[in-house]
C-alpha cells in the first residue's frame, strides 16, 4: 500500500532564508502528488500538484516542488521564506492502487525565525 | 475562503453523548470528504460521499456515520463519544473524482469531549 513520509516534523528557518521540506512516498507506479498548507486555525489549502509532464511544479506563494521518480520524492522548496509562510505543510499522494484516495503525510511545521 | 462551510466552529460535549457536524460543499461540487485531525494521529481520512452515495471509507469508527443529502450538504454523526474523539474535524469538497482532483477544505469543527 502507498505511504507518505515527511521526515521532519518541524523545520525552523530564518526569514529570507531558503527552505526545503522533504516528502518521500513508497510506490512509484503512476503517482499523483500534492502539497497542501494549513495556516494556523484554518483548513488546508492546495499549494501545488504534480499530475504529469514537467517534473518541476510551481505553486502559489513562490513555492515549487520537484518530482523525482527514481528517488520517490517530491520535496517542496522556497528560495526565500517570509514570516507569513509559518504554517504546517502536508504532502499527499494518490495512485490507482489507493482508488485515488489521498494518502497523507504526517505534516511538517515550518517555523520562521525573525 | 474556500467556499466550504462547516458548522459549528466549536463544540464542547461530554463522554457518551452524540453530536452532528455539518458541511456545505462549494457550489457545484459533488464530492464531500470528512477528515479527523488530532495531535497523536495526524490527518486521518474518514469517509467520502459522491452525489449522495458513499464512495470510500477510511479509518472511520463504527460509532461514527455520515450521509450526504440531495442538496449535497453532508453531516457527520459521532456517537458514544470518548475523550479520544476530541479533534478537529474537516470537511473537504471537490468537483470531480479522480487523480486530478483538488480538495477544498472547510475551516473545521473543533470538538472537545470532556
Amino acid at each position: 500500500a502507498q505511504s507518505v513520509t515527511q521526515l521532519d516534523s518541524q523545520v525552523p528557518v530564518f526569514e529570507e532564508a531558503p527552505v526545503e521540506l522533504r516528502c518521500n512516498y513508497s510506490s512509484s507506479v503512476s503517482v499523483y502528488l500534492f502539497w497542501y498548507v494549513q495556516y494556523p486555525n484554518q483548513g488546508l489549502q492546495l499549494l501545488l500538484k504534480y499530475l504529469s509532464g514537467s517534473t518541476l511544479v510551481k505553486g502559489i506563494n513562490g513555492f515549487e516542488a520537484e518530482f523525482n521518480k527514481s528517488q520517490t520524492s517530491f520535496h517542496l522548496r522556497k528560495p526565500s521564506v517570509h514570516i507569513s509562510d509559518t504554517a504546517e505543510y502536508f504532502c499527499a499522494v494518490t495512485d490507482p492502487g489507493s482508488n485515488y484516495q489521498l494518502i497523507w503525510g504526517a505534516g511538517t511545521k515550518l517555523i520562521i525565525k525573525p | 475562503d474556500s467556499g466550504v462551510t462547516q458548522t459549528p466552529k466549536h463544540l464542547i460535549t461530554a463522554t457518551g453523548q452524540r453530536v452532528t457536524l455539518r458541511c456545505s460543499p462549494r457550489s457545484g461540487d459533488l464530492s464531500v470528504y470528512w477528515y479527523q485531525q488530532s495531535l497523536d494521529q495526524g490527518l486521518q481520512f474518514l469517509i467520502q460521499y459522491y452525489n449522495g452515495e458513499e464512495r470510500a471509507k477510511g479509518n472511520i469508527l463504527e460509532r461514527f456515520s455520515a450521509q450526504q443529502f440531495p442538496d449535497l450538504h453532508s453531516e457527520l454523526n459521532l456517537s458514544s463519544l470518548e475523550l479520544g474523539d476530541s479533534a478537529l474535524y474537516f470537511c473537504a469538497s471537490s468537483a470531480v473524482v479522480g487523480p486530478q482532483e483538488t480538495q477544498y477544505f472547510g475551516p473545521g469543527t473543533r470538538l472537545l469531549v470532556l
